[in-house]
């Protein structure tokens, strides 16, 4: 089945420097990306939509300055964190769509996330 | 606009019991309904979808457009089903962005 990667799983950084996550499709083309924050015990709240290619939709109240999305290929799209502070602490999930019958039949593929934590 | 309500944060029951987690859902044209599991420590994975009709793990969720409501049934719950549920909405057409419920912890005691 589809598989999504991504990384790093968890990483630690200290307030000010920025950091990118990664979002690789191992085995179809990911023609959408959505990217999620993920609260505790909180559902996934959308940040961004990206096409390949185009610009990245940002959801109103997300910084599209500080939440940098790249989406330049098929299989990759990556999140960077920019000027991270302790309140941007999360965990970053992405999800892939790949055509509109893969969606159609297998829904939407998760990363396994990425915990940030700001120091 | 589109929106999917969770109505239960946490849903406790024993083994063996039957289990009904609430999924409303608004949404003005034809929507597409899915059920994703998140298992402790793992990735958010598809359950079910609403087009296929299919059972997965003894769950089945049936879709009813007059009530707008998606819930996911199962007869006899069992440990293994503890996890995180989240009810999704996909807009028919164009982007196809999905929305998530809050979600709902399912417990099941032995």
């Amino acid at each position: 089945g589809a598989v999504v990667s991504q990384h790093p799983s968890w990483v630690i950084c200290k307030s000010g420097t920025s950091v990118k996550i990664e979002c690789r499709s191992l085995d179809f083309q990911a023609t959408t990306m959505f990217w999620y924050r993920q609260f505790p015990k909180q559902s996934l709240m959308l940040m961004a939509t990206s096409n390949e290619g185009s610009k990245a939709t940002y959801e109103q109240g997300v910084e599209k300055d500080k939440f940098l999305i790249n989406h330049a290929s098929l299989t990759l799209s990556t999140l960077t964190v920019t000027s991270a502070h302790p309140e941007d602490s999360s965990f970053y999930i992405c999800s892939a769509r790949g055509t509109e019958w893969e969606r159609a039949n297998y829904g939407y593929t998760f990363g396994s996330g990425t915990r940030l934590t700001v120091v | 606009a589109q929106r999917v309500t969770q109505p239960e944060k946490l849903l406790s029951v024993f083994k063996g019991a039957p289990v009904e987690l609430k999924c409303n859902y608004s949404y003005s044209g034809s929507p597409e309904l899915f059920w994703y599991v998140q298992y402790s420590r793992q990735r958010l994975q598809l359950l079910l979808r609403h087009i296929s009709r299919e059972s997965i793990k003894g769950f089945t969720a049936d879709l009813n457009k007059g009530e707008t409501s998606f819930h996911l049934k199962k007869p006899f719950a069992q440990e293994e089903d503890s996890a995180m549920y989240y009810c999704a909405l996909s807009s028919s057409g164009g982007s196809y962005i999905p929305t998530f419920g809050r979600g709902t912890s399912l417990i099941v005691h032995p």
